[in-house]
């Protein structure tokens, strides 16, 4: 199975602030990547498919990049509605895979 | 509106048989290029992928669970079932239904469910 290891766990911001989170495979999936968001008591919500192609009506301070085995997620401008928690996809292979997540916090 | 939505019992027994259905709304299962997906999330775990079936009928499963997983189509009530035999305490968790959808050269998970929690215990 293909391990995602997302990072950090947590990381505490402020409005405005630019974060990144990264996501690395344990092996090469290509661009075969997705970011989602979840809320709490909502369903997950995808936010960027093939590692850098912005879902239709998902705000563009949401892009994502890399290819191979790392992958980021880039919010350039934290807004109060993005803090929550966010996590990785792999599409390359089944199993299908997720990242153990990552939870944003207000600073 | 597209919404997916889980039914199924909240509380099962050691070794009993799990039925969970996914209600689909705002699309059809027998829709070119759809797959509906079975995902679960034990508490304070990550996700973990279960099953799908795919609107040909062409399905998909976890292999360490494939001995106790069937993921089955009820075209005529728009439902996706999943069956999971012999449950144990570590089955226990929010199980999700989820759309797939076909973007460039691959599948991604587009719409979910709101989940529904499952915990087994005698």
């Amino acid at each position: 199975d293909i391990q995602l290891t997302q990072s950090p766990s947590f990381l505490s911001a402020f409005v405005g602030d630019r974060v990144t989170i990264t996501c690395r495979a344990s092996q090469d999936i290509s661009n075969y990547l997705a970011w989602y968001q979840q809320k709490p008591g909502q369903a997950p919500k995808l936010l960027i498919y093939a590692a850098s192609s912005l879902q239709s009506g998902v705000p563009s301070r949401f892009s994502g990049s890399g290819s191979g085995t790392e992958f980021t997620l880039t919010i350039s401008s934290l807004q109060p509605e993005d803090f929550t928690s966010y996590f990785c996809l792999q599409v390359n292979s089944y199993p299908l895979t997720f990242g153990g997540g990552t939870t944003v916090e207000i600073k | 509106q597209i919404t997916l939505k889980e039914s199924g019992p909240a509380l099962v027994k050691p070794t009993q048989t799990l039925t969970l259905t996914c209600s689909l709304s705002g699309f059809s299962i027998t829709t070119d290029g759809v797959g509906v997906d079975w995902i679960r999330q034990p508490p304070g775990k990550a996700l973990e992928w279960l099953a799908v079936v795919y609107w040909d009928d062409d399905k998909y499963y976890r292999s360490s669970l494939r001995n106790r997983l069937t993921i089955t189509k009820d075209t005529s009530k728009n439902q996706v079932v999943l069956t999971m035999t012999n449950m144990d305490p570590i089955d226990t968790a929010i199980y999700y239904c989820v759309r797939r959808l076909r973007f460039g050269s691959r599948y991604y998970f587009d719409h979910w469910g709101q989940g529904t929690l499952v915990t087994v215990s005698s």
